[in-house]
């Protein structure tokens, strides 16, 4: 009940496309659900993040949909570009308890 | 300067030995976490600490140990590492405008032969 599952494992798509990574959880108590993107080398970065009041949050191109009753959540990054190219990973915490638990994560390649 | 800081940033050790992987902070956060990252299973929390006297077991805590020494340090060690432990290891602190973002840093990629 405290997994988080994440999809694709891989993705590749063409520069101007859409890119979309999915995830979906069980444990009804998670109310913070943040997306973190990291590169080659580096550490997770914190990217956008969403709460359940809302069913949608949108940064420049990237946007998070919640569906609450399906318990799913997933990112679209709009006009993906190459340097879009990362891991990026779904989590899932609820408040107060300040722990996450993480997705497997998706490794998006953009081309040229 | 980084804000979070790990050292080593690489390790080639042996089955047996005991090593420890150091984080530094400076973002002046109480919450520090350590994570595992293998290839396809994500990120795995061992151990977090909410401040210096409250340290805590997360999901995978067999095999290590965690030493608070400061607000701003926090030690993973590896009491006798085995080649299982071979992973990247990552230290974060928790915190920002939200108080839910986690900040990593630049991670310590052991190898246990």
């Amino acid at each position: 009940q405290q997994q988080v599952k994440q999809s694709p494992q891989s993705l590749i798509v063409q520069k101007g496309g859409i890119s979309i990574i999915n995830c979906a959880y069980e444990n009804t108590a998670f109310d913070y659900f943040p997306w973190y993107q990291q590169f080659p080398g580096k550490g997770p970065a914190l990217l956008i993040a969403i709460r359940p009041d809302v069913s949608e949050k949108k940064e420049g191109r990237f946007t998070i949909s919640f569906n609450k009753s399906a318990k799913q959540f997933s990112l679209h990054i709009m006009d993906s570009q190459p340097g879009d190219s990362a891991t990026y990973f779904c989590a899932a915490g609820t408040s107060g308890t300040y722990k996450y638990i993480f997705g497997t994560g998706t490794r998006l390649k953009v081309l040229a | 300067d980084a804000d979070v800081t790990q050292t080593p940033r690489n390790r080639i050790t042996k089955t047996g030995k005991r090593i420890m992987l150091e984080c530094s902070q400076t973002k002046g956060h109480d919450r520090m976490y350590w994570y595992r990252q293998d290839p396809g299973l994500g990120l795995q929390l061992i151990y977090y600490s909410f401040d210096v006297k409250d340290i805590n077991k997360g999901e995978i805590s067999d095999g290590y140990s965690v030493s608070r020494q400061a607000q701003a340090k926090f030690s993973l060690s590896l009491e006798s590492a085995i080649p299982n432990q071979t992973a990247l290891y990552f230290c974060a602190t928790e915190g920002g405008a939200s108080g839910n973002e986690q900040f990593f840093g630049p991670g310590t990629r052991l190898t246990v032969l």
